[in-house]
């Protein structure tokens, strides 16, 4: 059974800082991996999508690795922004096309 | 363009009381879609999922039930709700075949039971 975890629960950092948000992930016999951006009270962003065979994906400032060796994933930020303050969730796609989700990291990035 | 539909958007309900939830997809055929949970402090849960009208796969065992009575329809039910049920419930899509397309999240029904 797949288990999606991702570490920090929470952080904080000041605006500009760059910044990486972590997943790893139990099995490693996975379509894709795709990270997820959610503000309050709302439903889930795809900010990005990574196929099991690539290594990264990148959207502006946002920058995504795979290794599926090791079962994990980065998220990385440049420069953040006070509006990139949100809850971050990575998930893992199996062959039974079901979506394994993390609990995500909530970021704050302070002014 | 696809579009999801998901409502209601908030929805307050008492114990015992029954629960229809709906939503559609627009734009798209045969899509897979997912019925997720989230509660406070918890991961998304995945609930029900379908590849197609009438089939339903269940995850967890629960007193909640899903239908697809057309392609593009989902309803989320239950007849009578319990206090565990309250959360936020998600909607999803993803075209079917193609799971390297990334999945589409409606905004939503924040349900409380009281």
């Amino acid at each position: 059974k797949q288990e999606v975890t991702q570490i920090p629960a929470a952080l904080s950092v000041p605006e500009g800082e760059n910044l990486v948000l972590n997943c790893s992930f139990t099995d490693s016999a996975i379509y894709n991996l795709q990270w997820f951006r959610q503000d309050p009270g709302k439903g889930l962003t795809s900010l990005l999508l990574i196929q099991s065979s690539q290594r990264e994906q990148t959207s502006g400032r946002l920058n995504a690795s795979l290794d599926k060796s090791s079962g994990r994933s980065t998220l990385y930020i440049a420069a953040s922004q006070p509006g990139d303050s949100a809850t971050y969730l990575c998930a893992a796609l199996g062959g039974s096309e079901k979506l394994v989700f993390g609990k995500g990291t909530k970021l704050t990035v302070n002014p | 363009s696809q579009t999801i539909h998901q409502w209601p958007a908030t929805l307050v309900q008492p114990v015992g009381s029954p629960l229809s939830l709906e939503c559609t997809v627009e734009g798209t055929s045969n899509p897979n879609l997912y019925w997720y949970r989230q509660a406070a402090g918890r991961g998304l849960q995945l609930l029900f999922y379908s590849v197609g009208i009438g089939q339903i796969s269940s995850e967890v065992p629960q007193n909640l039930s899903a239908s697809r009575p057309q392609d593009r329809q989902f309803i989320l039910s239950s007849k009578k709700l319990l206090l565990s049920d309250s959360g936020f419930y998600l909607c999803a899509w993803l075209f079917r075949g193609l799971p390297n397309s990334p999945l589409h999240f409606g905004n939503g029904t924040r349900l409380t039971v009281t």
